[in-house]
């Protein structure tokens, strides 16, 4: 069975432009989780949904950033415009219906470079 | 409230046992633990609930003390395999997936 995908693999940008990270969950999960790891900070929660719902957005840093999942098989997260200190590696997680007990499986991740 | 983990950072030889910790101030419901290797996603290992429970398999294992709000995982007879990142990852209120991670211990096992 496929895992959660995750795309681009890698993206470099120049300061100022749109970035756009794309996340496939595992087929059947209703649960959706973008986190961001960096060495200062970890692995920090940015925004989960349920059902396609936006539930929790209190960890997305500010008004550049921003996410939607249109539909039970896709995901976006968008930085705009971006900024340097936005580089990092942003994780996509999906869960079966996001209970506190069930596993939440990682997507590959997508390296952000941004210059 | 980010939970603490110790130690930071273990350096262990193939054989030898480590242990784990992750404590959190605030009371927990759950708590989760991942692995992750350099340049790859975290890896789950266990969930804990509240109530005290042990749990394991093959030769990892972890507890939980809801009491003492915290949690520790148990790596027994350590292989080559087993190093990489350590996290733990708590929730306090049991109703939502919200999980919040600590720093990570970076374990090194060495032939």
């Amino acid at each position: 069975d496929a895992g959660v995908i995750q795309s681009p693999r890698h993206e470099v940008t120049e300061m100022g432009q749109e970035v756009t990270l794309r996340c496939k969950p595992i087929s059947g999960h209703n649960s959706l989780f973008w986190y961001r790891q960096t060495m200062m900070r970890g692995l920090e929660l940015l925004i989960y949904f349920n059902n396609n719902v936006p539930i929790d957005d209190s960890g997305m840093p500010e008004d550049r950033f921003s996410a939607k999942m249109p539909n039970a098989s896709f995901s976006t997260l968008k930085i705009q415009p971006s900024e340097p200190r936005d580089s990092a590696v942003y994780f996509c997680a999906s869960s079966i219906s996001g209970r506190v007990e069930e596993t939440q499986y990682f997507g590959p991740g997508t390296r952000l470079l941004v210059l | 409230q980010q939970p603490v983990q110790s130690p930071q950072a273990v350096i262990l030889r193939e054989g030898e046992d480590a242990v784990i910790n992750c404590s959190s101030s605030k009371a927990l419901y759950s708590v989760h633990w991942y692995r992750q290797k350099h340049g790859e996603a975290p890896v789950f290992l266990m969930i804990l609930l509240k109530g005290g429970e042990q749990k394991g398999h093959d030769k990892i294992s972890a507890s939980f003390n809801e009491k003492k709000q915290q949690s520790s995982l148990y790596l027994t007879a350590s292989q080559l395999s087993y190093s990489g990142t350590y996290f733990c990852g708590t929730d306090g209120s049991g109703n939502t997936g919200k999980l919040i991670f600590g720093q990570g211990t970076t374990l090194q096992v060495k032939p």
